[in-house]
């Protein structure tokens, strides 16, 4: 069965700082792959998606992804992080059977 | 362009009671997902429907069970509950990409 790991559960960091969100998953074959994010009292919003192509996706409000297919790996990453970006974080990934499995959420605090 | 949107936003059962959760896709989109996002539990997938068929199902007992319409809105139901159903309930719905609704926030007493 597919899985997907998120390493950090909680990352605390200032504004302007950079973020890099690890997510690893354990499929062998096609997959795509998901970020979502969801803000405080809001529902998840898709921030990037890969299907296929140039493995470095870009997604919305200064977020991108790197699809590294050897190791498994989706990570995303903002440069520079604002307040704003204080959220909970999701990694998923749709491969057989169409349904999505997510990771477990990371919770991002970003200190103004 | 509307999205998906949930009803009732909460809902308060009994234990033993049956909840009936309500989910309306984006126009054009004739699937739709359910999932079930627990406290310390993560999101996990319930059940797949499209064009009116259970595709696929996840790992959850034969008492959450749902149907899809002719119109592609979603029930899903939950018979007998329990405490540990109390949970976010989220549908979503796709053509390619899943596309969230608020969710249903059930309290089971």
């Amino acid at each position: 069965a597919q899985s997907v790991s998120q390493h950090n559960h909680h990352v605390i960091l200032s504004e302007a700082a950079s973020l890099e969100l690890g997510c690893n998953y354990s499929y062998g074959g096609t997959v795509n792959l998901f970020w979502y994010v969801q803000y405080p009292g809001q529902h998840l919003q898709l921030l990037l998606k890969y299907f296929s192509g140039d493995p470095l996706v870009k997604g919305i409000k200064g977020f991108e992804a790197e699809f590294i297919k050897s190791k498994f790996s989706f990570n995303l990453r903002k440069p520079s992080v604002q307040w704003s970006d204080t959220a909970e974080y999701f990694c998923a990934v749709k491969a057989a059977g169409n349904k999505l499995t997510f990771g477990g959420g990371t919770r991002v605090l970003v200190k103004p | 362009e509307a999205g998906v949107t949930q009803s009732p936003t909460h809902l308060i059962k009994t234990r033993g009671q049956q909840a009936t959760l309500r989910c309306s896709p984006i126009s054009g989109h004739t699937s739709v997902y359910w999932y079930q996002q627990a406290l310390g539990l993560g999101l996990q997938f319930l059940l797949w429907y499209d064009e009116g068929e259970e595709r696929n199902r996840g790992n959850f007992p034969p008492r959450f069970s749902g149907r899809q319409f002719p119109n592609y809105s979603s029930e899903l139901n939950v018979n007998a509950l329990e405490l540990e159903d109390s949970a976010l309930y989220l549908c979503a719905s796709t053509l390619w990409t899943q596309y969230f609704g608020p969710g249903t926030r059930l309290l089971v007493l």
